[in-house]
Parts: C-alpha cells; structure tokens; sequence
C-alpha cells in the first residue's frame, strides 16, 4: 500500500532564507508525485507535479521539487522564501495502476519578519 | 471561468443528524473528488464520480455517500453524524476520471458536529 510521510510538521524559517519540506514515499510501483498549497481559509492548489521525464521539476511562486527514485523522496525547495508563503503545504502520490491520490499530514510553513 | 463552488461554506450540526454538502464543479470538468481534513488524520478520499457514476471509493463507513448529476454538480450525504465526522470537506473537479494533475479545488465546506 502506498504511503506518504512529511517528516516535518512545522517549519519555522526567515524571510529570504532558503527552505526544504520533505517528503518520501512508499510505492513499489511508478508514481506520480504532487505537492499542493493551503492557504489559510482555502482549498488546496497545485503547486508542481512529476509524472515523467526530467527528476527536476519547478512549478509555481519560485517552488521545484526533485524527484529521486532511490531515496523515495520528493523534497519542496524555494532558494528565498516570502511572507506570502506562509501556508500548508501536503505532497501526495498516485500509483499509476490505478485512480486514487495518497496525500501527506501536511507541513506548516511559518515565515518569521 | 468560474472556479469551484461549495456550499455552504459553514456548518454546524448535532450528533445524529444528517448533512448534505454540494459542490458545483469548473464548467466543462465531469470527475468530481470529495476528501476529508481533519488535523489527525489529513486528507483523506473519500470517493470520486465520473459521469454520474462513483468510480473510486476511500475507506470510509457507508453513513458516506454522494451522488453526482447530470450537470456534473455533486453532493455529498453524511447520516447519522459523529462527533469525529467535524472536519473540512473539499471537493475538486478535473476534466476526466484520475486526472490528479489537473485538480482544481473548491474552498471546502467546514462542518462542525456538537
């Protein structure tokens, strides 16, 4: 059965600094990988997603991630983060066999002035 | 074009009542997914129906269930609720059944149970 773990549930960082949310998953098949937004009062938002190709994937507001088959992993990366992203951020995987989407607890990011 | 819809946006009701929550997806979208947030237990599916038709199901009791019409608007039923049943409910729509790349979401509907 597929799972996914968000080793952080907080993460506290300063404002310019760079930030990494992780994320691993378990599958013993191929995936596909997401990581979507909450902002406060909102549903979630597609932030970026892997399905195939380059491991290296940029999606929206500055984000990538990267994809690495060996370690299970699919980390969020910003190089400076914003006050606006302040949010909960989950990662999520889909087996390829079939429809349904696993996601993560979730990680709180806190910007700090 | 017009995002996802929920109604109501909030809710509160008492343990054993019922509750029908709907969501009125992106014109055009025919799959519409419903999930659960609670701060223990995260996102949760809870199913999805494609062309009036329930195509994936979560693991939840049978007091879940919905319904999609043939204008693609769905609703969500929950019977006979529970204290834990307190959570955020999001609905999403895509073009096509298990197209989780392309997912947009609704603002959820937050239900509170007493």
């Amino acid at each position: 059965a597929q799972s996914v773990t968000q080793l952080d549930s907080q993460v506290p960082v300063f404002e310019e600094a760079p930030v990494e949310l992780r994320c691993n998953y378990s599958s013993s098949v191929s995936v596909y990988l997401f990581w979507y937004v909450q902002y406060p009062n909102q549903g979630l938002q597609l932030l970026l997603k892997y399905l195939s190709g380059s491991t290296l994937v940029k999606g929206i507001n500055g984000f990538e991630a990267e994809f690495n088959k060996s370690q299970t992993s699919f980390h969020l990366r910003k190089p400076s983060v914003h006050i606006s992203d302040t949010a909960e951020y989950f990662c999520a995987v889909s087996d390829r066999r079939d429809d349904k989407i696993i996601f993560g607890k979730g990680t709180r990011l806190h910007i700090l002035p | 074009k017009a995002g996802v819809t929920q109604t109501p946006r909030y809710l509160i009701k008492t343990r054993g009542q019922q509750v029908t929550l709907s969501c009125s997806p992106i014109s055009g979208h025919r799959s519409v997914s419903w999930y659960q947030q609670t701060p223990g237990q995260g996102l949760q599916f809870l199913f999805e129906y494609f062309s009036e038709t329930q195509r994936n199901k979560g693991n939840f009791p049978g007091r879940f269930s919905g319904r999609q019409f043939s204008n693609s608007r769905s609703e969500m039923n929950v019977s006979t609720l529970e204290l834990g049943d307190s959570a955020l409910y999001l609905c999403a729509s895509s073009l096509g059944t298990g197209n989780f790349d392309e997912q947009y979401f609704g603002p959820g509907t937050r239900l509170t149970v007493t």
